[in-house]
């Protein structure tokens, strides 16, 4: 089981929005604003699209967003294009004593 | 360009250790860190650890402590990462990551990732 909560699946046609959440505790993703996201495709090494919660590194498209809402983080990608579809895993840095990153369980997104 | 590159597949007896290379280039190695990352077949990612190329320090997650050592190594700006007493369940695809220099924060890029299969 993951530290961190994401839907096992979300879907969307091209052009919508979806937003993808991930659940943490006061520990994780409540106490730090250091919460990344991952795009990875099949058999490809993921690539971060979000870092520190809402800032996005050069190169990736602004239709990415990330935000934070006490224990909750979310990942929103807007005008949905085919190739945003893929695996994505949120991340956090975490005051624990097995682990001072965690993952969620990863949300496949399939772009209908 | 900032790149990553690790070394090959591998298959490994349980038992066995493994090290995997993570070949570093296009920026200051001593100013980031490097974190290691595993994915089983078909399932997540997993946080292994983080080593800071500045200063040495390390940071393993403790699942791993005990059978994991990352070094760097500054003249060939190369990371390392040896995890010993190989069981079934560490078939994996083994990840390194840029980092930050202080603490592992966020990971770009990754390298390509080395499988690493364990099986008698």
């Amino acid at each position: 089981q993951s530290a961190l909560t994401q839907p096992a699946s979300v879907s969307g046609s091209p052009g919508q929005s979806i937003t993808i959440s991930c659940i943490g505790t006061s520990s994780d993703v409540g106490r730090y604003n250091l919460v990344s996201w991952y795009q990875q495709h099949p058999g490809k090494a993921p690539k971060l699209m979000i870092y520190e919660v809402s800032k996005r590194p050069s190169g990736v498209s602004n239709r990415f967003s990330g935000s934070k809402s006490g224990n909750t983080a979310s990942l929103t990608i807007s005008g949905l294009q085919a190739e945003d579809e893929a695996d994505y895993y949120c991340c956090s840095y975490a005051l624990s004593s097995t682990s001072h990153v965690v993952f969620g369980g990863g949300t496949k997104l399939t772009v209908l | 360009q900032v790149q990553l590159v690790q070394s090959g597949a591998e298959m490994k007896k349980p038992g066995a250790s493994v090290k995997v290379s993570c070949k570093a280039s296009g920026y200051t190695f001593t100013n980031f860190g490097i974190s290691w990352v595993r994915q089983a077949p078909g399932q997540g990612l997993e946080w292994m650890g983080w080593i800071s190329s500045y200063n040495a320090n390390t940071n393993y997650a403790q699942k791993f402590q005990g059978r994991v050592t990352m070094t760097t190594d500054t003249s060939t700006t190369t990371a390392y990462m040896e995890l010993r007493s190989l069981r079934s369940d560490d078939t994996a695809v083994y990840f390194c990551a840029r980092d930050l220099r202080g603490a592992p924060n966020w990971f770009d890029p990754w390298g390509q990732g080395t499988p690493v299969t364990v099986s008698s």
